[in-house]
This record gives structure tokens, sequence and C-alpha cells, in this order.
């Protein structure tokens, strides 16, 4: 079956402008996670979805991030007022929920700010 | 504060020989380890798991090895081929669902 998909795979904007970046998580996941990887570094946690409430919201680096799941399936990951160090690959993954369930990583969206 | 530390940036190994990626961690509450394989311009690719109540887990040329008293995992793939050449990511969980990874060490399988 599809895996998680993202949308845009590349996307430049200049510093100070809003992005929203899509993610479709595998059918039937209900769990579903973000991810921020800088150059360099592992990836590391942003936000968890249960369903379509947010589970955990610790790893937001600041107000200016927000992330929805209105329906519980498509995520959309929000940045406002954009920073050259918001810069960065976006992952999401999806998981069946479960501590002990796997979580499965999209190819990720690839975030330049100019 | 790291709490997933892969000390090896990378490792080079030849084909049919036996690869030994390490990770150390300083998080007790951390009780499932995941190790997962990432080609450029990829997202991660899971590989293997094993969770605090084992000390080993095997799945064909993968074998995942988890020393609790040292905070000690590693993962060896035996044996290597060239397309295992990838970075590969450990990852932690414990007390909630979030993945804490660390740094990635990159194998280069030389034919």
């Amino acid at each position: 079956g599809a895996g998680v998909s993202q949308t845009p795979s590349n996307k430049v904007t200049e510093k100070g402008k809003y992005v929203e970046l899509r993610c479709d998580p595998i059918s039937g996941h209900t769990a579903l996670y973000w991810y921020r990887q800088s150059l360099g570094q592992g990836p590391e946690f942003l936000i968890y979805f249960q369903g379509t409430g947010a589970a955990d919201d610790s790893g937001l680096p600041n107000d200016r991030f927000f992330a929805v799941r209105p329906e519980g399936s498509v995520s959309t990951l929000k940045i406002q007022r954009t920073e050259r160090g918001d810069s960065a690959v976006y992952l999401c993954a999806s998981s069946s929920g479960g501590r002990s369930e796997t979580q499965y990583f999209g190819p990720g969206t690839r975030l330049l700010v100019l | 504060d790291q709490q997933v530390k892969q000390n090896s940036p990378s490792l080079s190994v030849q084909e049919g020989r036996i690869s030994i990626l390490n990770c150390d961690y300083t998080n007790s509450m951390f009780d499932y380890f995941l190790w997962y394989k990432k080609y450029p311009a990829e997202g991660p690719t899971f590989l293997i798991s094993i969770s605090s109540i084992k000390d080993k887990n095997e799945d064909g040329r993968f074998t995942v090895f988890l020393n609790k008293s040292a905070k000690h995992l590693s993962l060896h793939i035996v044996p290597s081929q060239p397309g295992d050449s990838a970075v590969y990511f450990c990852a932690a969980r414990g007390g909630s669902e979030k993945l804490v990874f660390g740094k990635g060490t990159k194998l280069t399988v030389n034919p």
C-alpha cells in the first residue's frame, strides 16, 4: 500500500513569509508525528497527534510553529514569520498507535528560508 | 544535552565483512530502541527494534544487541553488502511516543 507522502518535496521561501507543509499518513494510521532534521543532525521531535488532537507538542520550538489534523488523517505544519534558522528537512511519520508500534516516515519536505 | 549518542560519524567496511554500529544513551527511562536506515533524499526507513526486556533481536542479516547496564546498543550487519551503504540512526523511546534520535553514522560498504 501507499506510504507516508509529504508535499511539497521542496520549498524555498523568504524570511518573514508563512509556509504550510502537508503530510498524508498511511491509511488507517491513527498516530501522526512531525520531526525536523537539520544538517548533520538526527531528526528532532516536534509534535505528535493521536487522532485529531495534539497529544504532545513539547517539541515545537516557539509559537511561530503550529500543526493541525482536523479530520484525523492529513496534517498540516504551519510556520509563521519564517527565519533562516527554520531551514531544515521536515519529516512526517505515522503509526497504527501504541507505544510499540513502528513509526513509518515520509520522504520529507526540504525547507529553505532565504 | 544529547540523550542518544552515536559517536562514530562514519564507518567503512568491505563487502562480506561485519558492520558494527554503536549507540549510547543516557536516559534510564528509555525502554524501546530502534534503528533506522536513511538514503539521501529519502525519509528514514525502519530496520529493527528491541525492547528493554530483551538483550538481542535478530532479523536476517541484522542483529541488535542491548546492554542495559552499560546503556549501550549495537547493530550488527552480517554479511555487509554495498546496498547497505546509508546513514544509520539509533532512536530511543521511553515514557512517551516521541522518538529521540542520535546524529547518525554513515556506513560505506566497499565492493
